[in-house]
């Protein structure tokens, strides 16, 4: 089962407004992925992070890792529609592995 | 370069069915993960292939199977279906490097096929 503790689970805010949302676990990690799915699409991935207190920024998409490797945030700023979707953070225990942990994800809802 | 492809996007079987659900992976991609996808489970790891050999496996049943050929190309096999077993199947592919920490070498997923069990 999940791994990985995602809040909020959902959002509704105005366009404009920042988003904030983040994920914790009772584990290390040694990567922190952030991905957005939109209806009938697979993930697309958003910032990956490799470092403890990394902040990686991807346009209005900044993320961070937290540095106690058990948790990592990522900030959405001046939202706009296109922002809607699910945001999923997921993380990888070892070095090199392929296997990802995911949060449950982050329903994010805009109101124009 | 053209993204993951998955076959068929959608799939409707009934119980105690077998189905096989194909994966192209990203061009010059040798690793291919399937993951499975369900409102309550949320993504869950299924396997991993690289080069033809499966390097790591999650937690499922061994109704669950997979394999890669050549061309890094990829199946999986559900067997035996049961309802439970109805999910979006994403297939993820990645070139990873040698103690790998970039963007590019993360895991980059198809649209999905979306199998119903009735």
């Amino acid at each position: 089962g999940q791994q990985l503790n995602q809040s909020p689970q959902s959002m509704f805010i105005q366009e404009g407004e920042d988003v904030s949302m983040n994920c914790t676990s009772s584990s290390i990690f040694n990567t922190w992925l952030w991905y957005k799915q939109d209806p009938g699409e697979g993930p697309v991935l958003l910032i990956a992070l490799y470092k403890a207190g990394e902040l990686t920024s991807n346009g209005r998409l900044t993320a961070q890792f937290g540095i106690t490797r058990k948790d990592s945030f990522l900030n959405i700023s001046a939202s706009i529609p296109s922002d809607v979707g699910i945001y999923f953070c997921a993380g990888r225990r070892i070095q090199g592995a392929q296997k990802l942990v995911f949060g449950q994800g982050t329903r994010l809802t805009i109101n124009p | 370069k053209a993204g993951v492809t998955q076959t068929p996007r959608y799939l409707i079987k009934t119980r105690g069915q077998q189905v096989t659900l194909s994966c192209s992976p990203i061009s010059g991609h040798r690793s291919v993960s399937w993951y499975q996808q369900t409102p309550g489970q949320g993504l869950q790891f299924l396997f991993e292939y690289f080069s033809e050999t499966q390097r790591n496996k999650g937690n499922f049943p061994g109704r669950f199977s997979g394999r890669q050929f050549s061309n890094s190309r990829s199946e999986m096999n559900v067997s035996t279906l049961e309802l439970g077993d109805s999910a979006l199947y994403l297939c993820a592919s990645s070139q990873p490097g040698q103690g790998a920490t970039s963007y590019y070498n993360e895991q980059f997923f198809g649209p999905g096929t979306r199998l119903t069990v009735l």
